[in-house]
């Protein structure tokens, strides 16, 4: 079975300054792959960053960066330079191959910028 | 680019009433899902789709049936709605993991209210 935990259920951060979003995640599998998703309140969902169990180098797409430990089980979101307009709620998913695609999502956890 | 398409945006049910939630997507991609969002519990998957042909349960199947129509169309049927069914409902696709960029890509949701 996959899971993914993640205990931050909110979080609070100034404009411009760095933040870490927690994600541990449990898999027997060697091959899988992180996802980030950001949901604003209008509801939608917002592909982030990815980063594949193989892949040697932490991923990093803008001011989004994945601090991947994979001896921790754990995928951590970093934003750089927060801006308010980075206040959602923000989803850790895996998805392994050895289960045919199937993708699972923690709980989420709601990041607020303040001024 | 239409992406991931779901109807209907918005629903209210009886309790015992039927319906379907359609869902399509124009990408070519094999594996497509139907997740409900809840407060406090994150997206749950309800069934998914490997590819064409074949369907699988997830998390929380129960109460829920699905058909894979063809590569494009995955459908969520409820046949007695419930009032635990309120929810909003999210279908996504993607491509197998390993075919490069392997992102889901989501539909904008439909918000359903079983009363």
């Amino acid at each position: 079975a996959q899971k993914i935990t993640q205990t931050q259920p909110g979080m609070f951060v100034q404009e411009k300054e760095a933040v870490t979003l927690d994600c541990t995640y449990d898999t027997s599998d060697q091959s899988y792959g992180l996802f980030w998703y950001k949901q604003p309140s209008s509801g939608e969902m917002i592909f982030l960053i990815y980063q594949g169990s193989y892949d040697e180098q932490n991923a990093t797409e803008g001011r989004y960066s994945l601090n991947f430990q994979k001896a921790r089980k754990s995928a951590n979101l970093v934003i750089s330079a927060s801006q308010l307009g980075d206040s959602a709620m923000y989803f850790c998913a895996m998805r392994t191959a050895g289960t045919a695609s199937k993708l699972t999502f923690g709980t989420g956890t709601r990041l607020q910028v303040t001024l | 680019n239409a992406g991931v398409t779901q109807t209907p945006k918005f629903q209210v049910l009886k309790t015992g009433q039927s319906m379907t939630l359609q869902c399509a997507q124009d990408m070519n991609h094999n594996s497509m899902y139907w997740y409900r969002q809840d407060p406090g519990m994150g997206l749950r998957l309800i069934y998914y789709s490997a590819s064409e042909g074949t369907t699988d349960k997830g998390e929380v199947p129960n109460g829920y049936n699905v058909s894979r129509l063809n590569k494009r169309e995955f459908s969520l049927r409820l046949e007695s709605a419930a009032p635990s069914q309120t929810s909003v409902y999210f279908c996504a696709s993607s491509e197998g993991l390993g075919r490069g960029h392997t992102e889901a890509f989501f539909g904008q949701g439909t918000r359903l209210t079983v009363v």
